[in-house]
């Protein structure tokens, strides 16, 4: 079964605005990673945040995690055409499987 | 470049018939995740090796078998095929059994007619 669940599906922006996608977890975690994937490619790693974390950064990507809610979100700033991808988290039980969602499809329009 | 090696990357076969996909992890890693993307969909986790072993499984038919060899390539058996398995494989490797960020090879696009 999906351990996370991305919102929105889909998410429609201009070239220079902000995109911001969220994750929802439904069991305890060791870490949360971001992944984007490019139609039909291998997924590409964004960034991994622990569940002592709150917020970590890389370049105009910004991850928060609240575990007490169970969810974490991307943000991706000044948003370019060439972000036009899916966006997928995945939850790590404690060392064990990596388990994705559904995924958020963001399209960027120049 | 993921250094990981997904071999072949298209495969089309009939229905009842059994493939092996092939992963090779980038050079280090020791454990290996595969996983199935049916069309426009999210990846469904099948399976995991550490060094060898079974360490986890998810959603995997019982038609589905994997392996992690001493050299540490790994290979997925899908046999029975029905149509329902065509499908993106990916295999995904990762230095430490969790906690660390794994990279993706390319994928086995299986198409079964």
């Amino acid at each position: 079964s999906q351990q996370g669940e991305e919102d929105p599906q889909a998410l429609s922006i201009q070239e220079g605005e902000n995109a911001t996608m969220n994750c929802s977890y439904k069991t305890s975690i060791n870490n949360l990673q971001w992944y984007r994937q490019n139609s039909g490619r291998g997924l590409v790693h964004l960034i991994l945040i622990r569940s002592n974390e709150r917020e970590k950064h890389s370049g105009r990507l910004r991850v928060t995690l609240d575990t007490s809610k169970k969810s974490s979100s991307l943000l991706i700033t000044a948003s370019r055409a060439a972000d036009t991808a899916s966006y997928f988290c995945a939850t790590d039980v404690y060392n064990n499987d990596m388990r994705f969602g559904a995924g958020t499809r963001l399209t960027v329009k120049p | 470049d993921s250094g990981v090696t997904q071999t072949p990357k298209h495969l089309i076969t009939a229905t009842g018939q059994r493939v092996t996909l092939r992963c090779s992890p980038r050079s280090g890693d020791l454990s290996v995740y595969w996983y199935q993307q049916s069309l426009d969909q999210g990846l469904q986790f099948l399976i995991q090796y550490y060094n060898g072993e079974e360490r986890a499984k998810g959603n995997i038919l019982e038609r589905f078998s994997a392996q992690q060899f001493p050299d540490l390539h790994s290979e997925l058996n899908l046999s029975s095929l029905e149509l329902g398995d065509s499908a993106l494989y990916f295999c995904a490797s990762s230095l430490r059994q969790g906690d660390t960020e794994a990279f993706f090879g390319q994928g086995t696009r299986l198409t079964v007619v």
